[in-house]
């Protein structure tokens, strides 16, 4: 399979610790990177390869992956963290790319 | 600065064509891959192909929804990549974005540009 899953909603309290998660058959051979979309803002990358944040963003955001899936933390979760999340690897046959169905981050 | 600016967009009527451009500047245009990636109003993102660069002859390859009606080219020496839109459908509307590809990431993002399918 091509598709990269997610759930679709999360909440956590200010200053918490939240993970995203994202499964898909591709993340066995492809790590995950992680895009963060707020209304009205360009879309920016938080996470690419095993686990590398480009300049700019912060360190309670990193990320990891696991047999077939892959994981975006959040710790100390802060106001301007409120977002939507999406994952994105190469597919199994490493040509193409597939997006995950993004998750809707809630701070509390 | 890394610049990514589409243009092109508007609305057009199902099985009409469009041809989306991008102008890039800040970088070495001619080294990156170029990605089109799609975003439908209130929907998730869609990844819709890429071209790479020269030293992988500019080798494209396409989502399966519009694989044989889009088509991706570049000019290196106007640093632009395009996405050439045919037989377009209403499930084609959505704010399209031009993305620099990096070693299997996609930055920096820009503004996008709102192709509309429509009779």
């Amino acid at each position: 399979s091509s598709e990269l899953t997610q759930d679709p909603a999360v909440s956590v309290a200010l200053g918490q610790t939240v993970r995203i998660t994202c499964q898909g058959d591709s993340l066995r051979s492809n790590y995950a990177s992680w895009y963060q979309q707020k209304p009205g803002q360009a879309t920016i990358l938080v996470i690419y390869g095993k686990n590398n944040r480009p300049s700019g963003i912060p360190d309670r955001f990193s990320g990891s992956r696991s047999r077939n899936s892959a994981s975006l933390t959040i710790t100390g979760a802060q106001a301007e963290d409120e977002a939507d999340y999406y994952c994105n690897s190469r597919d199994s046959s490493g040509n193409l790319f597939v997006f995950g169905t993004g998750t809707r981050v809630t701070v509390l | 600065e890394v610049q990514l600016v589409e243009s092109g967009g508007g609305l057009v009527q199902p099985g009409g064509s469009l041809k989306l451009s991008c102008a890039a500047s800040g970088f070495t245009f001619s080294g990156f891959s170029m990605h089109w990636v799609r975003q439908a109003s209130g929907k998730g993102l869609e990844w819709v192909g890429r071209i790479r660069s020269i030293p992988d002859n500019y080798a494209t390859a396409y989502a399966a929804s519009v694989k044989g009606r889009f088509a991706i080219s570049r000019d290196d020496s106007k640093n632009t990549a395009f996405l050439q839109m045919n037989s377009l459908k209403t499930e084609d509307t959505a704010v399209y974005y031009c993305i620099r590809g990096s070693g299997g990431w996609f930055d920096p993002w820009g503004q996008g540009i709102l192709v509309t399918v429509s009779s």
